[in-house]
């Protein structure tokens, strides 16, 4: 089973201020395809969680363009440059190179100081 | 606009089957692009998969429930379901239906919370 690492679990940020998430995959998320299958959600308080990034460094629809993401085989990262009040929540990246399953990471907490 | 809707009940007993659907509206089930699942979310946890299922009926379980989930597709109803048996109370949690496509996990229901309890 292909197991996912975020670091840190929690980061309190300034607004206006950058933030970074770390993400590592136990195995590589590289599929034979060419595509590496790594996902980044945000789960705001009391919603569902909602999709950020896919396939590493693509933003989804909708999605400010202060959200990147990046990253390449077992080691990823999202980045916010100017954390808002409203990016409060809990960040999971997922992996999916073996769609349809795939698994979480366990959560990094976002609060704003 | 797509929207996916969970129902079912909201206490289940020890040991009985915990069972949900999900209704899709705003977009057809039976479309070849996409895969439905169940995700589940412990009371202050994070997000475990439990399974998906193609409009043709392929399904794809969690290796480690795989024992106790059935996932099931009504195309003609447009909705798809999931069975849990022998629930413990490990098995409390808000279960969401979510659909998969190229982008990923797009599309989530707001999700129901299950609370196993005699």
């Amino acid at each position: 089973d292909i197991v996912m690492t975020q670091t840190p679990l929690s980061l309190s940020v300034t607004p206006g201020q950058p933030a970074s998430i770390s993400c590592k995959s136990s195995q590589s998320l590289l599929h034979s395809d060419g595509k590496t299958y790594l996902y980044w959600y945000l789960q705001k308080p009391g919603q569902s969680p909602q999709l950020l990034i896919y396939e590493v460094s693509s933003r989804f629809s909708g999605v400010p363009d202060r959200f990147s993401g990046s990253g390449s085989g077992t080691d990823f990262t999202l980045k916010i440059s100017r954390v808002e009040a409203e990016d409060v929540g809990v960040y999971y990246c997922m992996q999916g190179i073996h769609l349809p399953m795939y698994t979480f990471g366990q959560g990094t907490k976002l609060e704003i100081k | 606009q797509l929207q996916l809707q969970e129902s079912g009940p909201g206490l289940v007993k020890p040991s009985e089957t915990l069972s949900l659907t999900c209704t899709v509206s705003g977009g057809s089930i039976s479309s070849s692009s996409y895969y439905w699942g169940w995700i589940r979310q412990p009371p202050g946890k994070g997000l475990e998969w439990i399974g998906s299922i193609y409009y043709s009926g392929s399904t794809y379980y969690n290796p480690s429930l795989k024992s106790r989930v059935t996932i099931s597709v009504d195309t003609s109803k447009n909705q798809f379901s999931l069975k849990l048996s022998s629930v413990t109370a490990a098995d409390t949690a808000v279960y969401y239906c979510a659909r998969r496509g190229d982008e990923g996990v797009d599309y989530w229901g707001q999700g129901t919370l299950v609370t196993v309890s005699s």
